[in-house]
């Protein structure tokens, strides 16, 4: 059955550095989206992409974020700075299609650790 | 604004019982209704969805929701838990009226059961 992957599984990096989550989503769905769970809270949605751009972003998605569909099968989520509310879990998601029939398959996600 | 509630951090229930997991949500609209599973160390599994037509929604491992709309509520349930069953689960609606084009998740923050053999 095809999956949602992502790399790494771990990341740490010190305040102030950039990182860079990939994603590789599910090769025939067109919308991708990534979501983050900070320890022992909720899931929280931070943007989705269609079409090469962003169609939706929360409050949480700041100038410090940005997406990119580098080529037809990697989905990244740089942030430029990271501080250490950024720690948490970051999931990469996929859909094949816009309709309500369509659920979003998640990928096992990166934690990102900023020390 | 949507959301969702899930009143229990954590449910404990003996092996063979019926399991219940509750949720109740808030959107505007005719609501999009999902549940995930979540094991240690792994990504969220989908586990079923309710959009439209009959209120109870069969869904993978034996799981089942029973929406109830005047009670704003999804709960879910398990007519035989297993010790397998033992993980996090998460509620989500979808606001059919909210960011067409987008259709991203609200969680709710989610429940642990906890299956004892």
């Amino acid at each position: 059955e095809p999956e949602v992957t992502q790399t790494p599984s771990h990341q740490v990096t010190q305040m102030g550095q950039e990182v860079i989550l990939r994603c590789v989503p599910i090769s025939n769905h067109l919308y991708f989206y990534w979501y983050r769970q900070i320890l022992g809270q909720k899931v929280e949605f931070l943007v989705s992409f269609y079409n090469n751009e962003i169609s939706e972003k929360s409050e949480i998605f700041d100038d410090q974020f940005s997406v990119e569909r580098p080529d037809g099968s990697n989905f990244t989520l740089k942030i430029r700075s990271t501080k250490l509310e950024d720690s948490a879990m970051y999931f990469c998601a996929s859909r094949e299609g816009l309709g309500p029939s369509y659920e979003q398959y998640f990928g096992p996600g990166t934690r990102l650790t900023v020390t | 604004a949507q959301s969702v509630a899930q009143p229990e951090d954590q449910v404990n229930v003996a092996e063979g019982n019926p399991l219940t997991v509750k949720c109740t949500y808030s959107v505007s609209g005719n609501p999009y209704l999902f549940w995930y599973v979540q094991y240690p160390n792994r990504g969220l599994q989908f586990l079923l969805k309710y959009i439209t037509g009959d209120n109870l929604v069969k869904g993978s491992y034996g799981f089942e929701a029973e929406f109830n709309k005047s009670q704003t509520s999804f709960h879910l349930k398990k007519p035989s838990a297993l010790v397998s069953d033992s993980a996090l689960y998460f509620c989500a609606v979808r606001d059919p009226k909210s960011g067409a084009g987008s259709y991203q998740l609200t969680f709710g923050k989610g429940t642990k059961l906890s299956v004892i053999p």
